[in-house]
């Protein structure tokens, strides 16, 4: 079945480090993927997404490039702020018609100033 | 931008009592969403409804209900709550990609 595997955190960085969160899937056919972020006390607000092979997606100076080769859709940042500090989470979308998705349990991230 | 509103952030309720939470969107989506988010199992779809007056079961309906009856608005209904349904919940709307609320901490005493 489909289903994305995140890595375990908390992920602690001191600020300007370089991140990455990885993210691999499982799916049949041709997802797309997504990165979530939930700031404390908040919903999800979507990040950044990709809907097909090579496609890189970017905001806010996260990066992730969807990786067929490898089931991949790794988080990156060259410098992390301490305002980044959050959880993010990896999510698929398959192509089902209904739009469901099927998320990651979600990566804590810690930056420290 | 999509404004995806719940109608409570907190909510304290007791043991087998009928429970509402409500959720609209305002950017006429027809597929919206409800999941609980409880740590270190990530978020787990409760129910879904593709249109008006229309449902479909997610992972974990068990004790819940939905109501569709109107495209904005998408409700979830906790028949009897349990102390077990103590959790954070998250309503979507799907545009380009799924679009959350702001989340309601449910706590059942």
């Amino acid at each position: 079945g489909n289903s994305v595997t995140q890595m375990e955190g908390p992920v602690t960085l001191s600020e300007e480090a370089f991140l990455t969160i990885n993210c691999t899937y499982t799916a049949t056919g041709y997802p797309s993927l997504f990165w979530y972020v939930q700031y404390p006390g908040e919903g999800l607000q979507l990040l950044l997404k990709a809907t097909k092979a090579d496609d890189k997606g970017s905001n806010k100076g996260f990066e992730a490039t969807y990786r067929k080769e490898t089931t991949s859709f790794h988080l990156e940042k060259g410098s992390v702020q301490v305002s980044d500090s959050a959880v993010y989470f990896c999510a698929l979308s398959y192509n089902s018609g209904t739009y469901k998705y099927i998320f990651g349990t979600g990566t804590r991230l810690k930056v420290l100033a | 931008d999509v404004k995806v509103t719940q109608s409570s952030r907190y909510l304290v309720k007791r043991t087998g009592e009928k429970v509402f939470l409500e959720c609209v969107q305002d950017m006429d989506h027809e597929n919206m969403f409800w999941y609980r988010q409880d740590p270190g199992l990530g978020l787990r779809l409760i129910y879904f409804s593709y249109d008006v007056k229309m449902k479909e079961k997610g992972d974990i309906p068990e004790g819940y209900s939905v109501s569709r009856e109107k495209k904005e608005r998408f409700s979830l209904i906790l028949e009897s709550a349990s102390t077990n349904q103590t959790s954070m919940y998250l309503c979507a709307s799907f545009g380009t990609a799924q679009h959350f609320g702001d989340g309601t901490r449910l706590s059942i005493l």
